[in-house]
């Protein structure tokens, strides 16, 4: 069956240092993956898009890789500050293409 | 402003009293969907409807039901509300077409007493 799996265990860093989240998946081919950012009790916020032919995005702090042989895409957020707490979900398409498939979330504390 | 709108944000209902929530789009999306959110379980699809008059099932589809009448709205009916139905919804849409992100609604608590 087809499996997003991120760490469950939450995250906590330090202020100023990079934060590195996972993102596995089995049984996919997606074409592309998302990173969605989510806050106790809010809709997920859409951050970043990456395509199976692309290897990295940035935007900003944020910066995503995607490995489609290993499949897994690594979400980084450098100069981390306090106000980057929130959980951070990862979705694939499904195979029809049209529905997102989205991971459990991990949980990211960012202390001063 | 793009948004998603659902309603109500809270509601809190008794065992077996038929409820509607809604959920509206303003961006002519084709796409909408419903998702259910339970600790360690993340996002749950219910339904999803791809276009007017066109849904179909999610992962947890029982008990709950859906209509596409307009391409902006897409409510969700719960018949008769159980407690395990208790949970956080959240409403969403996106474009076909091209393979964007998706948009969410802000959420409705539901508590089933």
């Amino acid at each position: 069956s087809q499996k997003i799996e991120q760490n469950s265990e939450a995250l906590n860093i330090q202020e100023g240092k990079t934060a590195t989240l996972t993102c596995n998946y089995t049984n996919y081919s997606p074409a592309y993956l998302q990173w969605y950012r989510q806050d106790p009790g809010r809709g997920p916020v859409f951050l970043l898009l990456i395509r199976e032919n692309e290897k990295e995005k940035r935007k900003e702090r944020l910066k995503v890789t995607f490995d489609t042989t290993l499949k897994q895409s690594l979400f980084h957020i450098t100069a981390s500050q306090p106000a980057d707490s929130a959980t951070y979900l990862c979705a694939l398409d499904l195979d029809s293409g049209y529905a997102l498939n989205f991971g459990k979330g991990t949980s990211l504390l960012v202390t001063p | 402003e793009a948004q998603v709108t659902q309603n109500p944000r809270y509601l809190i209902t008794v065992t077996g009293k038929k409820l509607t929530v809604t959920c509206s789009q303003n961006m002519n999306h084709e796409y909408m969907s419903w998702y259910r959110q339970d600790p360690g379980l993340g996002l749950r699809q219910i339904y999803y409807s791809m276009n007017v008059e066109v849904t179909d099932k999610g992962d947890v589809p029982e008990g709950y039901k859906v209509s596409r009448k307009e391409k902006r709205n897409f409510p969700l009916i719960l018949e008769s509300p159980s407690p395990n139905q208790t949970s956080l919804y959240f409403c969403a849409s996106k474009k076909i077409r091209d393979r964007t992100e998706a948009f969410f609604g802000q959420g409705t608590r539901l508590t089933v007493v």
